[in-house]
């Protein structure tokens, strides 16, 4: 069974530019979420997604962070304008409804804003 | 955001121990997940637990769930090179369904 898979695994941009992520989840997973890690800590949520509606998007940065999930399936993540601050790694996970709760993680993507 | 305390933060062991590591919270949680992450990948979940009191194991793995529902235990028996690396607990808070609050990470580095 395929895992969460993430592109790119790296991107270094300048700040005020945009930049884009994306994670297609395992088959059958109803759950999308997408986590910042910053240097020496754990995983933060960003959003989490139930199919195709965003479910908790309380610690998500309206302002600057977007996010979408069409069709309940892939999902992208965007910053515009990314600053020096959003250096750090964006994990995706998924999980199913009928399954026992467990996040899988896709491999993340090292973002470095300079 | 929140994060859980985990205790150590870093280890450094020699080679054949073993090696005990915890998470606690002021919360009461309802699934703890251990996950392992090496460096540039994602984690990796290890071991889940659902109840109060579950011990789990996987090969050299055993975790618990602590009977206050505040707290989980990992354990690794008998160290290798290739345990080094970053573990992370997770819990699943009662009001947060699907939702997971992470740890601080324990870093562990295994001397051969």
């Amino acid at each position: 069974e395929a895992g969460v898979v993430q592109s790119p695994r790296y991107k270094i941009i300048e700040k005020k530019q945009p930049v884009a992520f994306w994670c297609n989840p395992i088959s059958g997973h109803n759950t999308l979420y997408w986590y910042r890690q910053n240097l020496g800590q754990g995983p933060e949520l960003l959003i989490r997604y139930e199919n195709e509606e965003a479910v908790d998007d309380s610690q998500l940065p309206k302002d600057r962070f977007s996010a979408e999930r069409l069709k309940g399936v892939d999902s992208t993540l965007k910053i515009q304008p990314a600053e020096l601050g959003d250096s750090a790694v964006y994990l995706c996970a998924s999980s199913s409804f009928s399954g026992d709760n467990e996040q899988y993680f896709g491999p993340g993507t090292r973002l470095t804003v300079t | 955001g929140q994060q859980l305390n985990q205790s150590p933060q870093s280890m450094f062991i020699q080679e054949g121990e073993d090696v005990s590591m915890n998470c606690t919270s002021s919360s009461i949680f309802n699934t703890w997940l251990w996950y392992k992450q090496d460096p540039g990948e994602g984690p990796v979940l290890l071991i889940a637990l659902y109840k109060a009191g579950e011990l789990t194991s996987n090969g050299r793995l055993t975790a618990q769930f602590g009977i206050t529902r505040k707290d989980s235990f990992l354990n690794i028996s008998a160290s290798i090179p290739s345990d080094v690396g970053i573990y992370f607990c997770a819990g699943q808070p009662l009001t947060g369904t699907y939702k997971y609050i992470f740890g601080t990470g324990t870093r562990l580095k295994v001397l051969a």
